[in-house]
């Protein structure tokens, strides 16, 4: 079954660093997501993306963060410079045309130091 | 803007017992609902799903109907197993450009043998 794959598993980084999150959504799926989920709170949507651009994104998703489809199979997340607050465990999700289910990766646990 | 509320966990139960878990929501438009559970350690998976008015979603032994008229979607379950000890996340979405996810803040069951 095809499935969204995410990388890596785990990252510790230094406060003030970059991070690129990275995902391979599933190849038929046009709309792509990243969400976070803080330990012990809810899901809560960052950005989503189609036709190469941004198609709508939250307030968390401020000037630190970007996103982008450098080829025709990775989706990546990007934090310039990360904050203790940024520790969250973030998830890309794709779907087929926007209208059906979307399938989650795995994750990536982010962690702050 | 959309918002999910779901009832206050955790919850506890025998195993063999009834489940209910509430959910409610608020959005404009005629969004699809879906139930997701995540599994400790693992990812989101979505669970079922209802696109529109009195459509039933159903897996694995869970069923969800698609209230408008009481802007619900509660989740059932007849008789729970032990390895249905999950988080469970009610969520709703538009289509197309509105197509993000919104969550619920989820609720924790614990089955006990």
């Amino acid at each position: 079954e095809p499935e969204v794959t995410q990388t890596p598993s785990h990252q510790v980084t230094q406060m003030g660093q970059e991070v690129i999150l990275r995902c391979v959504p599933i190849s038929n799926h046009l709309y792509f997501y990243w969400y976070r989920q803080i330990l012990g709170q809810k899901v809560e949507f960052l950005v989503s993306f189609y036709n190469n651009e941004i198609s709508e994104k939250s307030e968390i998703f401020d000037d630190q963060f970007s996103v982008e489809r450098p080829d025709g199979s990775n989706f990546t997340l990007k934090i310039r410079s990360t904050k203790l607050e940024d520790s969250a465990m973030y998830f890309c999700a794709s779907t087929v045309d926007g209208n059906t289910e979307a399938f989650f990766g795995q994750g990536t646990r982010l962690t702050v130091v | 803007g959309n918002s999910v509320t779901q009832m206050e966990g955790p919850v506890t139960l025998s195993e063999e017992a009834f489940l209910t878990i509430n959910c409610t929501y608020t959005a404009t438009g005629y969004p699809s609902l879906f139930w997701y559970v995540q599994y400790p350690g693992e990812g989101l998976q979505l669970l079922l799903k209802a696109t529109k008015a009195d459509d039933k979603g159903s897996n694995k032994g869970f069923e969800a109907t698609y209230r408008k008229e009481t802007t619900s979607f509660h989740l059932e379950k007849g008789s729970v197993q032990v390895s249905d000890s999950a988080v469970y996340f009610c969520a709703l979405s538009g289509t197309g450009a509105n197509s993000k996810l919104t969550f619920g803040k989820g609720i924790t069951l614990s089955v006990r043998p």
